[in-house]
């Protein structure tokens, strides 16, 4: 199993440009998620999903949209791109049973986007 | 909603001895607290969890402390190791809503 992945790795993009994150589980994950984490600040939740075609707002999520359009697919979309969205960008899914949002996440490697 | 202050921010430790990291966080309806071990340039991963009806777990040189009275939280590692060097993150949820994470603690373990 694969576990969590996510491309891109990394990312340079000119402000006001737009891009896409794509997160994939092979887990059969219920839940998934969108954090950002920057220096100092721990991970912040952007948007998460609780099941296919659910998204909802995290504590950050100006700038960002998301879709679920398959259980196992996550996306995270940058319309136009800002200096302040240089960040490290982490996928994380869970199971979702019992608990709900209690259980453990496991993460993917992460996405570094510069935004000049 | 949720708020988790972490404390100490940075910590270095001479190796074996003990590290402690503290958490608190605010709603009292919090029923789930893990700890995320993040390695340099890797993802974070889970390292122990408690639950609001356990007092204290232990997985060999780790354990977490809870006292839900005072809303608070302590990951504990005792005989540390280089290998332990890393930021540690605590976070709380109360199930019905996500995981809210603290700032991190960045442990170095001086050899």
């Amino acid at each position: 199993n694969a576990g969590v992945t996510q491309t891109p790795k990394f990312r340079v993009l000119k402000t006001g440009q737009s891009m896409t994150l794509l997160c994939a589980q092979d887990m059969n994950h219920e839940y998934m998620y969108w954090y950002r984490q920057d220096p100092g600040m721990g991970l912040r939740l952007i948007h998460y999903s609780v099941g296919e075609g659910t998204t909802a707002k995290g504590e950050v999520p100006d700038g960002y949209n998301v879709s679920r359009l398959k259980k196992q697919n996550f996306l995270l979309g940058l319309e136009s791109a800002a200096p302040s969205q240089t960040s490290v960008y982490f996928c994380a899914s869970t199971f979702g049973g019992g608990p709900l949002h209690a259980n453990e996440q496991f993460f993917g490697p992460g996405t570094r986007l510069t935004v000049l | 909603g949720e708020n988790v202050e972490q404390h100490p921010s940075t910590l270095s430790v001479q190796e074996g001895d003990s590290a402690v990291i503290k958490c608190t966080y605010s709603d009292s309806a919090s029923n789930y607290f893990p700890w995320y071990k993040q390695e340099l340039g890797k993802r974070p991963q889970l390292i122990i969890d408690i639950r609001s009806n356990v007092g204290e777990k232990k997985d060999q040189r780790i354990a977490v402390t809870l006292n839900k009275t005072a809303k608070h939280f302590s990951l504990h590692i005792t005989e540390t190791q280089p290998e332990d060097s890393a930021v540690y993150f605590c976070a709380a949820a109360t199930g019905n809503t996500p995981l809210v994470f603290g700032k991190g603690t960045r442990l170095s373990v001086i050899a």
